[in-house]
């Protein structure tokens, strides 16, 4: 149990285009995903919560507008990079909170595979 | 202020033990979790404590003590394949995991 996807893993764009990003929790449902954002030998950075059928939560920095985020249903939510830039190049991971799974502990972060980015 | 303190990298020899210590602060604390990332991959579930004490899973075991701030991570019998980064990842009192930068563990044969 508790796993989650990620596509595309892997995605090469020019600049100026949107990517858009999916996460979706396979074998439960997920009100509560996060988007993390991680530099090369650099820790997680959290981007946002995304709440189902809310508006997601925005951490310092992070613009809202560049980085959509939508959770329409409890398995899925999806980010969206508009007009990206190299700057953006980077691996954007998701992570489904799953509480109460059988196995493991409430409140458990499972992690989708990551997607890689390069903004050309 | 949230912090977590943990070694940049460790090197052991495959088939011995070794302890990867942690230390942390907190907004509040609902349980500590650790996680392995290897290389270029997403990170996985390894460990989750929310009591004092050790939590043992086959070669790795976990402990903590709230008081202190600690926890470490034990993996004995090492593999090649144990070779990666260790998370260790504090959740505080929304819920919320807090993540260092990890410690980088170098296996030799």
């Amino acid at each position: 149990g508790a796993v989650v996807s990620q596509h595309p893993s892997r995605v090469i764009c020019k600049s100026g285009t949107s990517v858009k990003i999916e996460c979706r929790s396979l074998d439960f449902q997920a009100t509560t995903m996060f988007w993390y954002r991680q530099f090369p030998k650099q820790s997680l950075m959290l981007m946002a919560t995304s709440n189902e059928g809310s508006k997601a939560t925005y951490e310092q920095g992070v613009e809202k507008d560049k980085f959509l985020i939508n959770h329409a249903s409890l398995t899925l939510s999806t980010l969206t990079v508009t007009s990206a830039h190299p700057e953006d190049s980077s691996f954007y991971i998701c992570s489904a909170r799953a509480p109460g799974l059988a196995g493991g502990p409430q409140e458990t972060q499972y992690f989708g595979p990551g997607t890689r980015l390069l903004v050309l | 202020g949230q912090n977590i303190d943990q070694p940049t990298e460790m090197t052991a020899t495959e088939g011995a033990i070794v302890q990867i210590n942690c230390t942390y602060q907190t907004s509040g604390f609902n349980g500590l979790f650790w996680y392995q990332q290897h290389a270029g991959e997403a990170p996985t579930f390894l460990s989750y404590n929310v009591l004092d004490g050790l939590e043992e899973k086959g070669r790795f075991s976990s402990f903590l003590s709230r008081s202190k701030g600690y926890s470490y991570l034990l993996l004995k019998e090492l593999q090649m394949k144990d070779s990666a980064s260790y998370l260790c990842a504090p959740m505080d009192s929304n819920y919320q995991l807090i993540w260092g930068a990890g410690t980088k563990l170098i296996i030799k044969p």
